[in-house]
């Protein structure tokens, strides 16, 4: 089954911070993978999105990697920001129907001051 | 503002009531899709259309679920005698690929506000 796995569950870190959220994947064969942001009651935003070719995608403080052959990825949040409190969804499509997105169920960050 | 619209943001209805979500999508963008999140949890693969052919249903669709695009332009989601296990937040999204991403498959969906449905 394809499946798409996030961890951890929930994180807590102080404003000005840096943290590196994980992914790992099942889906074969596997087109892109893509980090969303979404903010409570609202709607996901994308982050980055990578081919398999891709290993690494900046987009400001967020940079995401990619490791198609272990099937991993990760987002790294650098200087934290209040702001950046949100769920982080790592979101996953197969060749094969590459317009169906398999979701994790997120990351939830939640950064102090 | 240009990015995809939904319709309500909230509804509360009661059990066995019929409710229908309006998705209005990006100008020009000819895929459309709606996925479902409960709480805690992310979207699930609703439906995708193409234009105004519907060509995926998930199984998550029962049979009290209907979705239209009539001209390929907004559409249409609508729940029948509704149960309280339908309560979620129902996410539209648009996507318009060029001939590259389509070869990569590379389709980046711009995603609504959602629809947050409360069953009562």
């Amino acid at each position: 089954k394809n499946q798409v796995e996030q961890s951890p569950q929930s994180l807590i870190i102080l404003e000005g911070k840096n943290c590196t959220l994980q992914c790992n994947y099942t889906v074969s064969p596997f087109s892109n993978l893509r980090w969303y942001k979404q903010d409570t009651g609202r709607g996901p935003v994308s982050l980055t999105i990578m081919t398999f070719s891709e290993n690494t995608k900046s987009n400001g403080r967020y940079t995401a990697t990619l490791d198609a052959d272990t099937k991993q990825s990760s987002l790294h949040i650098t200087a934290s920001q209040l702001s950046d409190s949100a769920s982080y969804i790592c979101v996953v499509s197969a060749s094969y129907s590459s317009y169906k997105l398999i979701f994790g169920s997120g990351t939830r960050l939640l950064v102090r001051p | 503002d240009t990015g995809v619209s939904q319709d309500p943001r909230h509804k509360i209805t009661k059990r066995g009531q019929n409710v229908t979500f309006r998705c209005d999508p990006i100008s020009e963008h000819n895929r459309l899709y709606w996925y479902r999140q409960t709480l805690g949890q992310g979207p699930e693969f609703l439906t995708y259309f193409q234009n105004e052919a519907q060509l995926e249903k998930s199984r998550l669709l029962s049979d009290r679920f209907s979705a239209e695009r009539p001209k390929g332009s907004f559409s249409t989601l609508e729940i029948q005698r509704t149960e309280q296990g339908d309560s979620a937040m129902y996410l539209c999204a648009s996507s318009l690929p060029t001939m590259r991403d389509r070869y990569r498959g590379n389709t980046e969906a711009f995603f609504g506000q959602g629809t947050r449905l409360t069953v009562v």
